[in-house]
């Protein structure tokens, strides 16, 4: 069954420490994302990677960090550095390096939702 | 600046009837238009994508149109359910630069009995 995994589906914090929330898939995507949701507003990226060994920053990537040793995988760590890390965390993967053509289509996960105690 | 406007930002109609929602953006150079389906608590899911080249594109009730032209796009749901409550989010992607995808902050739709 293939598809793209998230955990866990929520997640809870105290100040001060640093939570990795964990990406998977099985669709032999090369690129691989993580966003933020936040009520009320759009989607915003905070990682993107689109070969193993290799990621960019976002628009949002203060206080996160991610790692892709493995195609399948892109765990996202939300550090004591992130003030306001309460929010609804999704990841994405599509076939291709981002480039949007239309076979290029992002596939999410089911999110993580975070909170902060 | 890249930009994708959706409006109405939020909607509410009765079960049975039409809606259409609205996507403006300003994304250039243009490769191509989604619409994606976004449940409470879930992971958007694709519902359709144009090019420049397509005006029109249906998923059972949903029908998107895109004027490449003016760089509009709607979204026409036709005898909505129930189970179309959602969000409803536009993607313009871009053939320029390394991240291309530029969402829109979406329009929530909700059906009543």
């Amino acid at each position: 069954d293939g598809g793209i995994t998230q955990s866990p589906k929520y997640l809870f914090r105290k100040e001060g420490q640093n939570v990795t929330l964990s990406c998977e898939q099985n669709l032999n995507h090369d690129a691989m994302y993580w966003y933020r949701q936040d009520p009320g507003q759009g989607l915003r990226l905070i990682y993107y990677s689109q070969i193993v060994n290799d990621f960019q920053k976002g628009d949002i990537a203060e206080g996160y960090s991610v790692s892709r040793e493995k195609k399948e995988s892109f765990p996202l760590t939300v550090t004591s550095a992130q003030k306001n890390p309460t929010a609804f965390y999704l990841c994405a993967s599509s076939i291709a390096s981002g480039q949007g053509a239309k076979t290029d289509t992002q596939y999410f996960g089911p999110g993580t939702r975070l909170t902060v105690l | 600046k890249n930009q994708v406007e959706q409006s109405p930002q939020s909607l509410i109609i009765l079960e049975g009837k039409n809606c259409t929602l609205q996507c403006n953006y300003t994304v250039s150079p243009f490769s191509n238009l989604r619409w994606y389906k976004q449940d409470t608590g879930r992971g958007p899911v694709s519902l359709t994508i144009m090019t420049f080249s397509e005006n029109t594109k249906s998923n059972g009730r949903y029908t998107a149109t895109l004027d490449a032209d003016t760089k509009q796009s709607s979204l026409h749901i036709t005898a909505s359910q129930l189970s179309d409550s959602a969000s409803y989010i536009c993607v313009v992607s871009s053939t320029s630069g390394t991240y291309k995808y530029i969402f829109g902050t979406g329009t929530r739709l909700k059906v009543l009995a």
